[in-house]
């Protein structure tokens, strides 16, 4: 079974300049999370998608971040414009359904650098 | 708010066995996961407990009391490929859609 894909797995760019992210789930996960980790931190939820929903964006910076699910597979995340505090790894997980005890899955993540 | 507490860094010795603590508020516990990640790569499940008491897989144990707010890994005969952070995630009934929250992590390093 593929595992979550992410892409670009390392980007650079200057403030104020925009970025954008690509998540590709486990098959068949309804469920899709953007999290961001900041070095020497926890996961910290941005955003969170049954099937092209938005469920939870309580914690997404919303004049600056956006995200979508259209298709209710592939994800992307945007930033516009990117700050110095945006420099983290920007993780998407995905899971079956979003019971309780219904684990999540990681990607790899995209390492991002803001100069 | 939500509080999840574990220590900053731990470190052991090939062969030993450590505990790792996680303490956490909740207003409406719902699971408690253990997940590891190594540097530079993405977290990886580990257990989850949602009834107190002990669940053990392998050389990895996960403890919880939810009265206590409660939970720890254990992690027996270290090897040292177990270097990495270790991190305690909480499901809470009182966050916007049963979300699940991280601790900081704890880094252990296994020493020879």
């Amino acid at each position: 079974e593929a595992g979550v894909a992410q892409s670009p797995r390392y980007k650079i760019i200057e403030k104020r300049q925009s970025v954008a992210f690509w998540c590709n789930p486990i098959s068949g996960h309804a469920t899709l999370y953007w999290y961001q980790q900041i070095l020497g931190q926890g996961p910290k939820l941005l955003i969170q998608f049954q099937n092209n929903g938005v469920v939870d964006d309580s914690q997404l910076p919303k004049d600056r971040f956006s995200a979508e699910r259209l298709k209710g597979v592939d994800s992307t995340l945007k930033i516009q414009p990117a700050k110095l505090e945006d420099s983290a790894v920007y993780l998407c997980a995905s899971s079956a359904t979003s019971g309780g005890g219904d684990t999540q899955y990681f990607g790899p993540g995209t390492r991002l650098t803001v100069l | 708010g939500q509080n999840i507490d574990q220590p900053t860094e731990m470190t052991a010795t090939e062969g030993a066995i450590v505990q790792i603590n996680c303490t956490y508020q909740t207003s409406g516990f719902n699971g408690l996961f253990w997940y590891q990640q190594h540097a530079g790569e993405a977290p990886t499940f580990l257990s989850y407990n949602v009834l107190d008491g002990l669940e053990e897989k392998g050389r990895f144990s996960s403890f919880l009391s939810r009265s206590k707010g409660y939970s720890y890994l254990l992690l027996k005969e270290l090897q040292m490929k177990d270097s990495a952070s270790y991190l305690c995630a909480v499901r809470d009934r009182g966050l916007s859609n049963n979300d699940m929250r991280f601790g900081a992590g704890t880094r252990l390093t296994v020493k020879p």
